[in-house]
């Protein structure tokens, strides 16, 4: 069946630092990949998406790309700010389940410290 | 609405009693999903719906818990004789159809505690 895996943290930075949060899946179909960002206290939001290979998403300063070759979507930003933190979850969604409906992995706790 | 609307937010009940969950998708949005989030198994699928049908109900965990959806539109997951182990956030979501690629909105939740 399909999975994700992604670094489960938690994960502190100090403020401007690179964030790199690692994300790698095994699909039966050709999936879409998606990060959802849940802010303490709120649910759920999708942060960005990349539907086929080699595609970028992007917002907010965050950026993911879709590597089929080697079956990752990494989450990476620049210079975090106290305001990105929050658990990030990488999930897809594929037709080979049958269903289209989202696999996540476990989630990263990013913790970012003035 | 403007967003997946889901009530109550908060619930308390005891061991035994059936609980029902409601959700009010995103107007116009044909397919609904709902989810279950705890701190030991992160988000797990539990069924989702086109219309009103439910093709995928793999996820439900036993059969103390159901769902239905009415009118293509609002939807309530029911947890008969309540866990402890039922504890946990129920989140619904919704898109505009069941297609790979479509974006997936949540609602915030609706945070089941058994006793």
């Amino acid at each position: 069946g399909d999975s994700v895996t992604q670094m489960e943290g938690p994960v502190t930075l100090s403020e401007e630092a690179f964030l790199t949060i690692n994300c790698t899946y095994t699909a039966t179909g050709y999936p879409s990949l998606f990060w959802y960002v849940q802010y303490p206290g709120e649910g759920l939001q999708l942060l960005l998406k990349a539907t086929k290979a080699d595609d970028k998403g992007s917002n907010k300063g965050f950026e993911a790309t879709y590597r089929k070759e080697t079956t990752s979507f990494h989450l990476e930003k620049g210079s975090v700010q106290v305001s990105d933190s929050a658990v990030y979850f990488c999930a897809l969604s594929d037709s080979g389940a049958g269903s289209y409906q989202l696999t996540f992995g476990k989630g990263t706790k990013l913790s970012v410290i003035p | 609405g403007a967003g997946v609307s889901q009530s109550p937010s908060n619930k308390v009940t005891e061991k035994g009693k059936d609980v029902e969950l409601r959700c009010d998708p995103i107007s116009g949005h044909t397919a609904l999903y709902w989810y279950r989030q705890s701190l030991g198994q992160g988000l797990e699928f539990l069924i989702y719906f086109q219309g009103n049908s439910a093709p995928d109900k793999s996820g439900l965990p036993s059969d103390r818990f159901s769902a239905e959806r009415t009118g293509g539109s609002v939807s309530t997951l029911t947890i008969q004789r309540t866990q402890q182990e039922d504890s946990a956030v129920y989140l619904c979501a919704s898109s505009l159809a069941a297609e790979v690629g479509n974006t997936i909105y949540f609602g915030e939740g609706s945070w089941l505690t058994v006793v």
